[in-house]
């Protein structure tokens, strides 16, 4: 099993750009959320979904938008990137909410210039 | 809303040292309650956790007791190593949404 797939690793982009990170899990997990890692601030919730075609929004939703089409994927849009979005993006997957273990991706390094 | 308090990093210790990292919570229900382990350079790992009241989680040396009374999900290990250099995060969650984390604690353990 691959897990908690993130792509890309890595991205560069110019203040303005738009760009999706893109989070796929093969273990039929309902249970998918995206966090931003900042230095001194943890982990901060951007946005979840409890199943396909539901989502919601976390304690940081601003300048993100999200859509859950299938159990598989959870892609994270960043509708026009501003440099206070630089920042490590993690993707976590669960096959249940309360009391179910998350399993994370390995993250994506954004860097917004 | 919910929330999760740790104690503030860094935390220095000697190879063998005791370790106690303290993680208080704030929250209206009955929340499942977790640690997260980060590598440097890697994603968060699962290392123990605790769905109700007294439970205790155990992983790799590590406990942490589930107490109510006080809100509170410490947690310690008997004997640090220097592979347990690592980043700590307390989290908690609740049926229906998502994982809410605190702001993590940075164990160093020197030999």
């Amino acid at each position: 099993n691959a897990g908690v797939t993130q792509t890309p690793k890595f991205q560069v982009l110019k203040t303005g750009q738009s760009m999706t990170l893109q989070c796929a899990q093969d273990m039929n997990h309902e249970y998918m959320s995206w966090y931003r890692q900042d230095p001194g601030m943890g982990l901060r919730l951007i946005h979840y979904s409890v199943g396909a075609g539901i989502t919601d929004q976390g304690e940081v939703p601003n300048g993100y938008n999200v859509s859950r089409s299938t159990t598989e994927d959870f892609p994270l849009r960043l509708l026009s990137a501003a440099p206070s979005q630089t920042s490590v993006y993690f993707c976590a997957s669960s096959y249940t909410g309360q009391g179910g273990s998350y399993t994370f991706g390995s993250g994506t390094r954004l860097t917004v210039v | 809303g919910d929330s999760v308090t740790q104690m503030e990093g860094p935390v220095t210790l000697s190879e063998e040292a005791f370790l106690t990292i303290n993680c208080t919570y704030t929250a209206t229900g009955y929340p499942s309650l977790f640690w997260y382990v980060q590598y440097p350079g890697e994603g968060l790992q699962l290392l123990l956790k605790a769905t109700k009241a007294d439970d205790k989680g155990s992983n790799k040396g590590f406990e942490a007791t589930y107490r109510k009374e006080t809100t509170s999900f410490h947690l310690e290990k008997g004997s640090v190593q220097v592979s347990d250099s690592a980043v700590y995060f307390c989290a908690l969650n609740q049926a229906g949404t998502a994982l809410i984390f605190g702001k993590g604690t940075t164990l160093s353990v020197s030999s």
